[in-house]
């Protein structure tokens, strides 16, 4: 079946310890995006790309970094992470076609703890 | 990309309907009215969207105002599976360079046997 799949499912990564996250498609969409959910919290968007073009949200912290090698990979990478970057990373992908319906199709998550 | 208003939390009934109601005022011409949930330790899955006109897919259906300032949206026999918060969220449909969803607290739905 086609699917959204993220990579580790948990991870475990200490204060300031580089860690990098993934995400594969095999839906062929165009957009990928990442979120970032914090617990009892909704999801966050923190960037997308529209096939190689990065979009990054405002108040994105600049710990975040992305790279989308191919149209099926993305990668989150948080160069140091805090207690705060704990969380849960969603990554989401959609056609993004003009005028198209838009509607996203979620992977399960990476729960990222950080010790 | 319009406001919305969801209760915090509704109880259901195995087996019977579940209405989740969503108030979007300020929802312009051109703004779709999404629905999502997210069951625990879940990603977040689509269920419909809609426009003007009611709704219906294989999951739930979607019933929008004729003023279009507010929607339902109808699990018609919902299970224990159903239980999630689900997410109400308006936006323009793929707008060149736009394509984010914000989500809203949105509305934990528990189904009870």
């Amino acid at each position: 079946d086609a699917m959204v799949i993220q990579n580790p499912r948990y991870q475990v990564t200490q204060f300031g310890k580089p860690v990098t996250l993934s995400c594969s498609q095999t839906l062929n969409h165009n957009v990928m995006y990442w979120y970032q959910q914090k617990s009892s919290q909704a999801p966050k968007l923190l960037f997308h790309y529209y096939d190689k073009d990065f979009n990054n949200e405002a108040d994105t912290p600049d710990n975040f970094q992305s790279r989308r090698p191919n149209t099926s990979f993305c990668f989150l990478d948080i160069r140091s992470p805090g207690l705060g970057d704990a969380a849960m990373y969603l990554c989401a992908t959609s056609r993004g076609l003009a005028g198209g319906p838009g509607e996203q199709y979620f992977g399960p998550g990476t729960r990222l703890t950080v010790t | 990309d319009a406001k919305t208003t969801q209760p915090t939390s509704m109880d259901c009934a195995e087996g019977r309907a579940a209405n989740l109601p969503c108030n979007h005022s300020t929802i312009s011409g051109n703004e779709y009215v999404y629905w999502y949930r997210q069951i625990h330790s879940q990603g977040p899955q689509y269920i419909i969207h809609g426009l003007k006109n009611n709704e219906t897919n294989e999951m739930a259906s979607l019933i929008i105002t004729e003023d279009r300032k507010s929607s339902t949206l109808i699990l018609p026999h919902a299970t224990l599976r159903d239980t999630a918060v689900y997410y109400c969220i308006v936006r323009v449909a793929d707008r060149a360079g736009s394509y984010q969803l914000t989500f809203g607290k949105g509305t934990k739905l528990s189904v009870i046997p």
